[in-house]
Parts: structure tokens; sequence; C-alpha cells
């Protein structure tokens, strides 16, 4: 079936740039998404990238997409200690038109 | 403002007895979903809803089941043969531009 892997733990220094990697194996997902989770809180859109896209910038984050090796990552320049979180890579299905997630990456921000 | 509510947030239920968690949005989205996270697993999709009265089974639906009889409403019920219920459960809903919106989830024990 359709996987997507991110690893499970990033730290930073507040104010390096952080970069959350992940692939998937899905080779037809039209839209690939990075969710936010705050603790004990739901998931919020951060931002997606269409797969006909090489590259997306909004403002203090990057996406990345290399779709011959389906890989994906996140760029947050400036690192905050309010981007502490988990984030989900998630690419939609071609088959179900449903997104599957990654496992999520916890990221640290040290001050 | 539009959103999506779920309740109650924190849930305790003794070994043996069913539970339901409420989910409730405004957003006129017709499809729902119901997820389960777990420390170091991601989100699983129990079950999902693309209208009324009509639901389909996810990656993980044993112990679960659910109702759609409102476009509103779409509760899920946890019972007695789910085997490891603890969990944080979240609800969604699907925006026609395939954002997926979340609910704040309820975290559930058994004690």
């Amino acid at each position: 079936g359709e996987d997507v892997e991110q690893s499970l733990f990033l730290s930073v220094r507040e104010g390096d740039s952080s970069v959350i990697n992940c692939t998937y194996t899905d080779s037809s997902s039209t839209y690939l998404y990075w969710y936010k989770q705050e603790p004990g809180a739901g998931l919020q859109l951060l931002t997606y990238i269409f797969s006909n896209m090489d590259m997306k910038q909004d403002q203090r984050l990057t996406v990345l997409l290399n779709k011959k090796d389906k890989h994906l990552s996140l760029r947050i320049a400036d690192t905050q200690t309010g981007d502490s979180a988990i984030y989900f890579c998630a690419p939609s299905s071609g088959a179900t038109n449903k997104l599957i997630f990654g496992t999520g990456t916890l990221l640290a921000v040290q001050p | 403002d539009g959103g999506i509510t779920q309740s109650p947030k924190y849930l305790f239920r003794k070994e043996g007895q069913n539970v339901t968690l409420s989910c409730e949005q405004n957003l006129n989205h017709d499809a729902m979903y119901w997820y389960r996270q777990d420390p170091g697993q991601g989100l699983r999709l129990i079950y999902y809803s693309q209208i009324v009265n009509d639901f389909q089974k996810g990656d993980i639906a044993e112990g679960y089941s659910v109702s759609r009889e409102k476009k509103e409403s779409f509760p899920l019920t946890v019972t007695s043969a789910q085997k490891n219920p603890t969990a944080f459960y979240l609800c969604a809903s699907l925006h026609g531009t395939g954002e997926l919106f979340f609910g704040e989830g309820s975290r559930l024990t058994v004690l």
C-alpha cells in the first residue's frame, strides 16, 4: 500500500533553519501537504505544493519536491520557539483521493 | 466562526464500555473523517463519509462504528470490541480545495 516516511525527531537552535524531510511511495499524488500539530491540538494546514511544481515559497517556509525520488521537504527559515510542534507530510492518494499521513516529525526548537 | 467541534476533549472509560465521541462541523463540507493518533505512528484512518447516510471503513475500522444522519454530524463509537482504545482521536472535514480541517481532538483513556 501507500507509505509515507518521516524522521521522528529534529532539534534545532532558535534562529537556525530547519529542514524536515519526507519520502512517499505513491507516484500519482497530485497534491502534497504539510500540516502542523501543536501539543494536545488538532492539525492545521501549513502549506501545500502541486505535483507539477518543484518549489514553493511562502514567507519563512520553502517546500521542495523531487518527484523522481518521491521526496518532499519543508524548510523553515529563522526557526522560532513557536515553531516547536509535530509536522506531518501528507501526499494525496492518487487511487482514493484521501490523504496519507506520515508518522510526523517532532521539531524541538532550543532557545 | 466556522469550524469543527469535537467533544469531549478528555474521556475515561472502563474496560467493556462503549463510548461515543462527538464531531460537529458548520463548514458545509460533504466529506468527514475520523483518525486515530498514537505516538510514533502518525494518523491512521478509522472511518470516513463522503455524503450523508453513507460511510466507508478506513484502515483500522475494527472495534469502531459511525453514523452520518446529518451533514453536520459524524459521531464515532468506540466499542468494547476495540482491544486497545486508548488514543487521541481526530475528526476532520474536507474542503473543496482538498484541505482537511481538523477538530481539536478527543483523548480517550481506558482505565
